[in-house]
């Protein structure tokens, strides 16, 4: 049965920081891993997509990472503004579920 | 192009009462998710449609059930509403089953009172 864990569960960091935000899973057996962040209330917004065959993948300041034999993912967010607040969630789709099971989140604060 | 819609925004419900959830995915996606959203239990899965056909099932009583049409659109039924059913439900859309990069709507936020 998949598990996806994250830490740390809440982080508050001044602006500029650059940030590490991890994520454990148990199954290796994944098709992909996919980060999203979400805002109080609102919708989850896809931020990166790593497929199993993949070591990261980047998109603008974001940057994950994928280990698939050790069972993590990492997250890493340079120079961190107050408009990242929000928060960040691991989910990983493995073959033997074949759903996204989502991590508990990263409750990330950013302040000026 | 369009993201996934979901209808209505906000509900309130009595307990005992039914309620039906609307996800219109991306244009030219097949596969619509449902999922469960509380403080408690964080994000659960509810249910797939692909092709009108439910293919994976979530671990919640009969009470949720659901449907997708010809055009993708999937609907989610909730019958016989308990407190404990209040919540951010949440859909997704993605092209096909499995390996595919997921995107969700904005969520219906359900108040059972």
């Amino acid at each position: 049965k998949q598990e996806v864990t994250q830490i740390p569960a809440a982080l508050s960091v001044p602006e500029g920081e650059n940030l590490v935000l991890n994520c454990s899973f148990t199954d290796s057996a994944i098709y992909n891993l996919q980060w999203f962040r979400q805002d109080p209330g609102k919708g989850l917004t896809s931020l990166l997509l790593i497929q199993s065959s993949q070591r990261e993948q980047t998109s603008g300041r974001l940057n994950a990472s994928l280990d698939k034999s050790s069972g993590r993912s990492t997250l890493y967010i340079a120079a961190s503004q107050p408009g990242d607040s929000a928060t960040y969630l691991c989910a990983a789709i493995s073959y033997n579920t074949d759903k996204l099971i989502f991590g508990t989140g990263t409750r990330l604060q950013v302040f000026p | 192009k369009a993201g996934v819609t979901q209808t209505p925004r906000y509900l309130i419900k009595t307990r005992g009462q039914q309620v039906t959830l609307s996800c219109s995915p991306i244009s030219g996606h097949r596969s619509v998710s449902w999922y469960q959203q509380t403080p408690g239990q964080g994000l659960q899965f509810l249910f797939e449609y692909f092709s009108e056909t439910q293919r994976n099932k979530g671990n919640f009583p009969g009470r949720f059930s659901g449907r997708q049409f010809s055009n993708s659109r999937s609907e989610m039924n909730v019958s016989t509403l308990e407190l404990g059913d209040s919540a951010l439900y949440l859909c997704a859309s993605t092209f096909r089953t499995g390996n595919t990069e997921a995107f969700f709507g904005q969520g219906t936020r359900l108040t059972v009172v």
